[in-house]
């Protein structure tokens, strides 16, 4: 069973940055899993920020950033705002219809 | 605009079906793959099954293989998914959503409760 870890909580003041990271159970996150970040505010559906480790889709604020950091894909967040406060989730995909989300991460700005 | 609506949930007991649609408007629907995703409450994503752009081809994450069925209908711009022998596990928000040209998901539906109880 493939499983995709990312870190359970994090928080940020507002202003700073943070970085979120995404690991494969089955060794180094490459750009061949696609990576993908979505943000779930609570109580709304999520919503797409990040595709292919670092494309921003055309409504992702330019603060939000994808990369490859290490073994991991990762997410930063620069110049973090208020509205930032939510859940993060990572997606990889291991293969033709093998699809498997991170736990996700809570972020907190305080 | 791209718009996926979700319908067809509600409470069902154990070992019953249901079936939940989703209504796509906005894109070419013969040109893109649908994702379900489901959340448990208080839980993460949890990938479910997807159809291919051509309905040729249909994926099941294992926790659901053989219970449950994707399907589409062309004339209407919905997509299905047919769930079977339903298990108080089932019970999540279920959300449709799009698949981008390649790997990627880009718009999502509002979700659509099933509760599964006796």
């Amino acid at each position: 069973q493939t499983v995709v870890t990312q870190e359970p909580s994090l928080t940020v003041a507002p202003g700073g940055t943070v970085t979120l990271t995404c690991a494969s159970s089955t060794g180094a996150v490459t750009t061949s899993y696609s990576p993908n970040w979505f943000q779930q505010r609570p109580g709304q559906a999520p919503t797409a920020l990040i595709y292919q480790t670092t494309t921003r889709h055309s409504w992702t604020p330019a603060r939000f950033s994808g990369s490859l950091l290490g073994d991991k894909a990762a997410l930063t967040v620069s110049g973090v705002q208020p509205e930032d406060e939510a859940d993060y989730y990572c997606l990889l995909y291991f293969g033709v219809g093998h699809l498997v989300f991170g736990g996700g991460t809570k972020l907190t700005v305080l | 605009q791209v718009q996926l609506v979700e319908s067809g949930g509600g409470v069902v007991q154990p070992g019953r079906s249901l079936r939940l649609s989703c209504a796509a408007s906005g894109f070419p629907f013969t040109s893109f793959g649908i994702h379900w995703v489901r959340q448990a409450p208080g839980k993460g994503l949890e990938w479910v099954a997807h159809i291919s752009y051509d309905g040729k081809n249909k994926y099941y994450a294992d926790s659901v293989k053989g219970r449950f069925t994707i399907s589409r209908d062309v004339s209407k711009s919905t997509v299905y998914l047919q769930m079977d022998s339903l298990r108080p596990e089932d019970t999540a928000v279920y959300y449709c959503a799009k698949k981008g040209t390649w790997n990627w998901v880009d718009y999502w539906g509002q979700g659509n409760l099933v509760t599964v109880s006796s």
